[in-house]
């Protein structure tokens, strides 16, 4: 079975604009889930979605958006860019409530 | 409000040695609890997971952790290293439905010496 997969891997944006990452779950994986790792802040929790619908966000601006797809496939949104926005954005699925989360290889995203 | 600590940054240990990483965890209830390892450039693989029953529990690569409420650590231990070790560790509680979101520790980067 295919893991999490992420595209892009690697993007360069530059201030002010906008970005979408996509995340394609395990196949019969319902709920994605998104982070954000920095070198500062870590590991943080962004939102996740369940059944297209999101259940869960984390303390972050609202410039951080996403959705999810009848297909569990989920993409995540980023407007008005800022520096502090460069991280590695790391999206995991997991089959149901109460069950482990398996993390794809992410995106590197670099905000000039 | 979940809070993980793992009080090491960083740790070097020998090829061949023993190690234990320590996770500390706040949370209220029942925690889910998990260690997952990073490689350079690579996203997060699990590799051992604490939802009930038996409070040691064993996972990929020859890891094992055991969970104390008493303690409220969940550390992570192999009792012999190998130089592909050499990676970042992130100890997690799973908040909300049990694990849809993570909390994570600051990450314990391990350096093997050959």
């Amino acid at each position: 079975k295919a893991g999490v997969t992420q595209t892009p891997r690697y993007l360069i944006k530059t201030r002010g604009q906008q970005v979408t990452l996509s995340c394609s779950p395990i196949s019969g994986h319902r709920s994605v889930s998104w982070y954000q790792q920095t070198p500062g802040q870590g590991l943080q929790f962004l939102f996740e979605y369940f059944s297209e619908t999101q259940r869960n966000k984390g303390n972050f601006p609202g410039r951080f958006s996403g959705r999810q797809f009848s297909n569990s496939r989920s993409e995540m949104n980023v407007s008005t860019l800022e520096l502090g926005d460069s991280a590695l954005y790391l999206c995991a699925s997991s089959l149901a409530d109460y069950n482990e989360q398996f993390f794809g290889p992410g995106t590197r995203l670099t905000v000039l | 409000a979940q809070s993980v600590t793992q009080p090491d940054i960083h740790i070097t240990v020998s090829e061949g040695a023993s190690l234990e990483l320590r996770c500390n965890y706040s949370y209220g209830a029942t925690p889910y609890l998990f260690w997952y390892v990073q490689s350079p450039g690579q996203g997060l693989q699990l590799l051992l997971k604490y939802f009930s029953g038996d409070t040691l529990v064993q996972g990929i690569k020859g890891f094992e952790a055991e969970f104390k409420r008493s303690q409220s650590s969940f550390n992570l231990r192999k009792p012999s290293v190998h130089w592909s070790d050499a990676a970042e560790y992130f100890c997690a509680v799973g908040a909300h439905q049990g694990a849809q979101k993570l909390v994570f520790g600051q990450g314990t980067r391990l350096t093997i010496n050959p």
